[in-house]
């Protein structure tokens, strides 16, 4: 099973906004509104961000927001803080019943 | 609190087999599904598959459906990971990770077991 497609890094200032793209195919992304991201820090487990697509779990900040447009979801930091540099992970629900990670995007704060 | 408490790390000899605990706490376990996840170093996140806590029922990468085996102990509130064939690219930190009912995100994890196979 092949892999979501991220930019490997992202940069901006503190203040900026950025986008991460994640580009998969219709028999994933562009099939379902079940696309979530997670935030990871060096050595840290794994935390969602956004999933459904644009959804927030409760305590996730609201400068991230999530978006979708055909075969490509996106999440959007805005704001960008310190605490924000870490590697961000999309994943998608599949049509065979299972699940594909991104790629990846390390995020750097200027 | 919700917490996912995951086995300690594991060296193995290539051709071995490992098992994986995660034992759940702070939720009712039936209730929802628990997948896995690795993560070889410096690599990407790799879902591995996933099972029903309530029924039992499974689902696996392609990647890894001959060698993975997951399975759970409702008594024990326990998910278990079991890969089999091991060989040295499987050397990663492996997770287990909660999945509400009705809903596709992993909303808790486990904080992770290294798993290094070499000889």
């Amino acid at each position: 099973q092949s892999v979501l497609t991220q930019p490997a890094s992202v940069s901006g200032s503190p203040g900026q906004s950025i986008t991460i793209s994640c580009t998969g195919t219709s028999s994933d992304v562009g099939g379902y509104n079940y696309v979530s991201w997670y935030q990871q820090h060096p050595g840290k487990a794994p935390k969602l961000m956004i999933y459904d697509v644009s959804y927030r779990p409760s305590g996730v900040s609201d400068r991230f927001s999530g978006s979708k447009s055909g075969n490509t979801a996106s999440l959007t930091i805005s704001g960008l803080q310190a605490e924000d540099e870490a590697d961000y992970y999309c994943n998608s629900y599949t049509s065979y019943n299972t699940y594909v990670f991104g790629t990846g995007t390390k995020v750097t704060v200027l | 609190q919700v917490q996912l408490v995951q086995s300690g790390a594991e060296v193995k000899e290539p051709g071995a087999s490992v098992k994986v605990s995660c034992k759940a706490s702070g939720y009712t376990f039936s209730v929802y599904a628990v997948h896995w996840v690795r993560q070889a170093p410096g690599q990407w996140l790799e879902w591995m598959g996933w099972i029903d806590a309530g029924n039992g029922n499974t689902q696996y990468s392609q990647n890894f459906q001959d060698r993975v085996t997951i399975t759970r102990d409702t008594s024990a509130s326990t998910a278990y990971m079991e890969l089999s064939s091991l060989r040295s690219e499987d050397t990663a930190v492996y997770y287990c990770a909660r999945n509400p009912p009705g809903t596709r995100p992993f909303d808790n994890w486990g904080q992770g077991s290294l798993v290094t196979v070499s000889s």
